[in-house]
């Protein structure tokens, strides 16, 4: 069965640009998207179709997705940007989500 | 505000029922499909089920498929999902999310989510 991988944990200081990667097989040929989770609250959508950012959502916050990976990337990481964070897409009809990634802004 | 609002967790035996609600509102709800997540206590995401935006695409994760059941009542904004056979790996918080498009798939993604409900499965 297809599955998206991440890694459990990044750490980036502020200011500085954080990137959390996304990987499976071919992924580059579906699109990516990006929920940012903090604790205690429900997920919010951050990027979808691998690029787009729904309104609301700060500049500083990008996609990419190419090949195997799928990126997320903060620009100019804010103590407000830590968070747990996953990828998804489709495979068909079913839906993967990647482990989470946990990104510390120390 | 475009929202949506879980009801019906709670405490249920092993073996036992449960039909969450979610109620929808702030958007035009028979225009998007709507789906269930749900994230066990300390856990990542994990995806449940979905519907199309009139009823007539219907998906599942292979862990709940044959005891979960999802429906949705366009008249009444409201998305269900009746389960059963409930187990402790059922344990989790349900998030109801709404979809950006009419027919989930491949350029679909989980846009809007609810508080979620717990539904906790213990004797």
């Amino acid at each position: 069965s297809y599955e998206v991988t991440q890694p459990p944990s990044v750490s980036v200081s502020p200011g500085q640009t954080a990137s959390i990667t996304c990987s499976g097989d071919k992924l580059g040929d579906k699109f990516a998207c990006w929920y940012q989770q903090k604790p205690g609250q429900s997920p919010v959508l951050v990027i979808y179709q691998d690029v787009k950012r729904p309104s609301g959502i700060p500049e500083r916050f990008s996609g990419s997705n190419s090949g195997n990976t799928a990126t997320l990337t903060i620009s100019g990481t804010q103590a407000m940007d830590e968070a747990d964070y996953y990828c998804q897409a489709w495979d068909s009809s079913t839906v993967l989500f990647g482990g989470g990634t946990k990104l510390t802004v120390l | 505000e475009v929202q949506v609002v879980e009801s019906g967790g709670g405490l249920v035996q092993p073996g036992g029922s449960l039909r969450l609600s979610c109620s929808a509102s702030g958007f035009t709800f028979s225009t998007v499909a709507m789906h269930w997540v749900r994230q066990a206590p300390g856990k990542g995401l994990e995806y449940v089920s979905t519907i199309s935006s009139h009823g007539a695409s219907i998906y599942y994760a292979d862990s709940v498929k044959g005891r979960f059941s999802i429906s949705r009542d366009n008249s009444k904004n409201t998305v269900y999902l009746q389960m059963s056979s409930l187990s402790a790996e059922d344990t989790a918080v349900y998030y109801c999310v709404k979809g950006l498009v009419e027919q989930p798939g491949w350029n679909d993604a989980f846009d809007i989510w609810g508080q979620g409900t717990m539904v906790t499965v213990s004797s």
